[in-house]
């Protein structure tokens, strides 16, 4: 069975602009999480899909969004980049059954020049 | 106060030895735990997932939870080298009154282990 997919593994983008990461979940499993890891803070929690619905949310800021698709696939967009969003934007998916256990996708590394 | 604390390190332990890594959590309603390993530029990946006070053993790895203490713990037997990476403890925050709470992993900062040969 695959793994968690996340599309690009590597972005440069400048300040201002906006960006859309790609996370396929593995097969079956219909819960995505979103997580952004810096070595300042650590993995901290965006938000988390079920069913199309965002059903968690983090505290980030409005400029950090997302949305899941019927086949569970799911986006997240930042958009007016700062500096500050350099960081491995990490996608994890779970059955939502039972004892949910969390398995990461490689990450997307995005850099704000 | 974090909501998940663990030392930084670095853990240094010889090879061969017990390695334990310690976590502490503040919200007492919490109800899954999990040890994820990182190695350097990787995805976290999982080691363990404890749910319920005791210690629950698989292979040269042993959780062990105590929710009155609000703490969980990894040791690490027999270590390796290729066990030297960034150990990260995680937590699910249940909401209180809901059935399904869904996903949310509040992570502490990770504990750094080197497993000298």
């Amino acid at each position: 069975k695959a793994g968690v997919t996340q599309t690009p593994r590597y972005l440069i983008k400048t300040r201002g602009q906006q960006v859309t990461l790609s996370c396929s979940p593995i097969s079956g499993h219909r819960s995505v999480s979103w997580y952004q890891q810096t070595p300042g803070q650590g993995l901290q929690f965006l938000f988390e899909y079920f069913s199309e619905t965002q059903r968690n949310k983090g505290n980030f800021p409005g400029r950090f969004s997302g949305r899941q698709f019927s086949n569970s696939r799911s986006e997240m967009n930042v958009s007016t980049l700062e500096l500050g969003d350099s960081a491995l934007y990490l996608c994890a998916s779970s059955l939502n059954r039972g004892k949910n256990i969390q398995y990461f996708g490689a990450g997307t590394r995005l850099s704000v020049l | 106060q974090k909501e998940v604390e663990q030392n930084s390190g670095p853990l240094s332990v010889p090879e061969g030895a017990i390695a334990s890594l310690n976590c502490t959590y503040s919200d007492r309603v919490s109800q899954s735990f999990f040890w994820y390993r990182q190695y350097s530029g990787k995805s976290p990946e999982l080691i363990m997932s404890i749910y319920s006070n005791g210690d629950k053993e698989d292979g040269r790895f042993t959780a062990q939870l105590n929710k009155a203490s609000q703490y969980v713990s990894l040791l690490i037997r027999d270590s390796q080298p290729s066990d030297s990476a960034t150990y990260l403890c995680a937590v699910n925050r249940a909401e209180s009154g809901k059935k399904s709470s869904g996903d949310k992993l509040t992570f502490g900062t990770g504990t750094r282990l080197a497993v000298r040969p």
